[in-house]
């Protein structure tokens, strides 16, 4: 029973151009949706965040989209830059977080 | 910098002996928790701590206990490792409890168990 799905467990994008990443959910009481990004050998970093009362987040880079009557949220980065090369996290929740399983990013110099 | 440790980063063990993990914070967060994550799959919470009191959550093994002597400390020892309990073992602290706050994880340990 997995409440919070990311479909695509991998995606390559060329510098440059917008990457997306897409996660879906089921549980309509999530309240609080964040992205994670996560290097090799090292724990996840909070990356952005939104809230259910809201359908848009931005900060530099990157932009998280809410539909919540869709149950999806995504996460825009553009320009995508080789550092952006990671694996991505959504986690869903209130007081508690459940993640979803991951995409790999690369991004193509 | 303020941070979380977690130490070791790897450990081996055998099955069925026990095993601690440790876990570290000098953010001097109210709220620590344990993730179980295995290979190819969605961190999963085991329980966590909003300063003492612990929190268990529903599916998690009775082989998982938790110790919090302190703020800045926590420990996961899993008395009777078996080979489904290899993964990687992640700690998060938060402020507070509550929507909206951050989680702030450390590095990881891997678990191996032969």
């Amino acid at each position: 029973d997995q409440q919070v799905k990311q479909n695509s467990p991998s995606l390559s994008v060329q510098e440059g151009r917008i990457s997306i990443l897409n996660c879906d959910y089921t549980n309509s009481m999530f309240d609080y949706f964040l992205w994670y990004k996560k290097y090799p050998a090292e724990g996840p970093t909070f990356l952005i965040s939104i809230s259910s009362i809201k359908d848009k987040n931005e900060d530099g880079r990157f932009t998280v989209f809410l539909n919540k009557s869709a149950k999806h949220l995504s996460l825009h980065i553009v320009p995508s830059q080789p550092g952006d090369s990671a694996v991505y996290f959504c986690a869903c929740g209130n007081e508690k977080l459940t993640f979803g399983t991951g995409t790999r990013l690369t991004i193509i110099p | 910098d303020a941070m979380v440790i977690q130490n070791p980063r790897y450990q081996v063990t055998q099955f069925g002996k026990p095993v601690t993990l440790s876990c570290s914070q000098t953010l001097n967060h109210n709220v620590m928790y344990w993730y179980q994550q295995k290979s190819s799959q969605a961190p999963k919470l085991l329980f966590h701590y909003y300063d003492k009191d612990f929190n268990n959550e529903a599916d998690t093994p009775d082989n998982f206990q938790s110790r919090r002597p302190n703020t800045s400390f926590c420990f996961l020892d899993i008395r009777s490792p078996g080979l489904g309990d290899a993964a990687m073992y992640l700690c998060a602290t938060s402020r507070r409890q509550g929507l909206g706050e951050t989680q702030y994880f450390g590095p990881g340990t891997r678990l191996l168990v032969l």
